[in-house]
């Protein structure tokens, strides 16, 4: 059954305190892996897509990397405003099918 | 501007009782997904459809049902059947990427209360 895992669920961090967000995957034939911000009580905002393994992709101080079975999300010197939930999820080459994983709800204390 | 609109925002109903939910698009693309949010949660798929007059389960399509009559429109039915459809439902529609990604856009959510 194809799966995606978020970790942690949730994360409090510092401002300025770096961290990673985790993403796994199962494997079976990856099209796009993508990176979402949500705002409570709105829609989902996209963030990134990485289609391959050793894919790279920077906005502002978020980096979204891949490997064959998982993606992170860095947050480099993380500000409040960057609080929210981040969402990861996968569309695999059978079908338009996309699942999202839980969500690692971030908060970022000034 | 092009986007998702999706109505009513807010929607309060009695057990027992159907209720649509309206999504509509102006952005021309041909993809089309409801899914579902429970409070803490993620997203979970209840329907998508690639082409108008079609349409594929998700993993929780029980208790409602679709229609894809226009490429613009995609209303979700909350059916009586629907054990528990207390939940924030999310509409999102996408075109066809590099590779065959499909990038999403949502809707801002309509927020189902069952009294």
């Amino acid at each position: 059954e194809d799966q995606v895992t978020q970790s942690p669920e949730a994360l409090r961090l510092q401002e300025g305190e770096s961290s990673s967000l985790n993403c796994s995957y199962t494997v079976s034939g990856l099209r796009g892996l993508f990176w979402y911000r949500q705002d409570p009580g709105k829609g989902p905002e996209f963030l990134f897509t990485l289609y391959s393994a050793g894919e790279e992709k920077e906005k502002e101080r978020l980096k979204a990397t891949l490997t064959k079975k998982e993606s992170f999300l860095h947050i480099t010197a993380p500000k409040p405003e960057d609080s929210a939930t981040y969402l990861c999820a996968v569309q695999y080459s059978s079908a338009s099918k996309i699942i999202f994983g839980s969500g690692t709800r971030l908060s970022i204390r000034p | 501007d092009g986007g998702i609109t999706q109505s009513p925002k807010y929607l309060f109903r009695k057990e027992g009782q159907n209720v649509t939910l309206s999504c509509e698009q102006n952005l021309n693309h041909d993809a089309m997904y409801w899914y579902r949010q429970d409070p803490g949660q993620g997203l979970r798929l209840i329907y998508y459809s690639q082409i108008v007059n079609d349409f594929q389960k998700g993993d929780i399509a029980e208790g409602y049902s679709v229609s894809r009559e226009k490429k613009e429109s995609f209303p979700l039915t909350v059916t009586s059947a629907q054990k528990n459809p207390t939940a924030f439902y999310l509409c999102a529609s996408s075109k066809t990427g590099i590779s065959g990604a499909n990038v999403l856009t949502f809707g801002a959510g309509s927020r189902l209360t069952v009294l």
